[in-house]
């Protein structure tokens, strides 16, 4: 079975700052990709970035970027220079050869003037 | 629009009722799957139809729940005999076919059940 763990049901951060958001999983299976996705009020689950397991350098997509420690199973995401907009639910996902995503409980990042 | 259509986007209704959800993918993805997320909850897996293949039912966590996906294209999940614990917000996503093949989600149908 796989999980999903996200540990820090809330966080805020001050516009500019950088904030650091905290995965871990657990699967036995050997290939398989790690996503995190952010829900605003809107609800829609907008991808955010995503790292596939054997890739060993980390995935960047402007201010988002990942620390991905493969022996240690964890998957965090760094958001740097925190706008408004970022403020929102953040979930960690796994997609496993099954193809379905498997989610943590998710963060609440709010953001502050 | 070229996004995941879902409606309706909320649906209240009388315990005992059946719903039916109804997702419209994006144009040429052959995978469909629901989720559904509980208040303050992350998503919890519920079927997944890829192709022509049989669907992946594993996630439905009562055999009031099924779903249906007609030519392809438009799926449906009907709750039969609603339950309030069924009450929910219910997530289609999409994608193409092909393990890494990010999913694309709609907005969600916000199910109530009094």
């Amino acid at each position: 079975a796989q999980t999903v763990t996200q540990s820090q049901p809330e966080m805020s951060v001050q516009e500019a700052e950088t904030v650091t958001l905290s995965c871990t999983y657990d699967t036995s299976e050997s290939n398989y990709y790690l996503f995190w996705y952010k829900q605003p009020p809107s609800r829609q689950m907008i991808l955010v970035i995503r790292q596939e397991a054997y890739k060993q350098q980390n995935a960047t997509e402007n201010r988002f970027s990942v620390n991905f420690q493969k022996a240690a199973k964890s998957f965090s995401l760094k958001i740097s220079d925190s706008q408004l907009g970022d403020t929102a639910m953040y979930f960690c996902a796994m997609e496993t050869s099954g193809s379905r995503l498997t989610f943590g409980e998710g963060t609440q990042l709010t953001v502050n003037p | 629009g070229a996004g995941v259509s879902q409606s309706p986007s909320n649906k209240v209704t009388e315990k005992g009722k059946d719903v039916e959800l109804r997702c419209d993918p994006i144009s040429g993805h052959t995978a469909l799957y629901w989720y559904r997320q509980s208040l303050g909850q992350g998503l919890e897996f519920l079927i997944y139809f890829q192709g022509n293949s049989a669907p992946d039912k594993s996630g439905l966590p009562s055999d009031r729940f099924s779903a249906e996906r007609t030519g392809g294209s438009v799926s449906t999940l009907t709750i039969q005999r609603t339950q309030q614990e069924d009450s929910a917000v219910y997530l289609c996503a999409s994608s193409l076919e092909g393990f890494n093949q990010p999913q694309h989600f709609g907005d969600g149908t916000r199910l109530s059940i009094l």
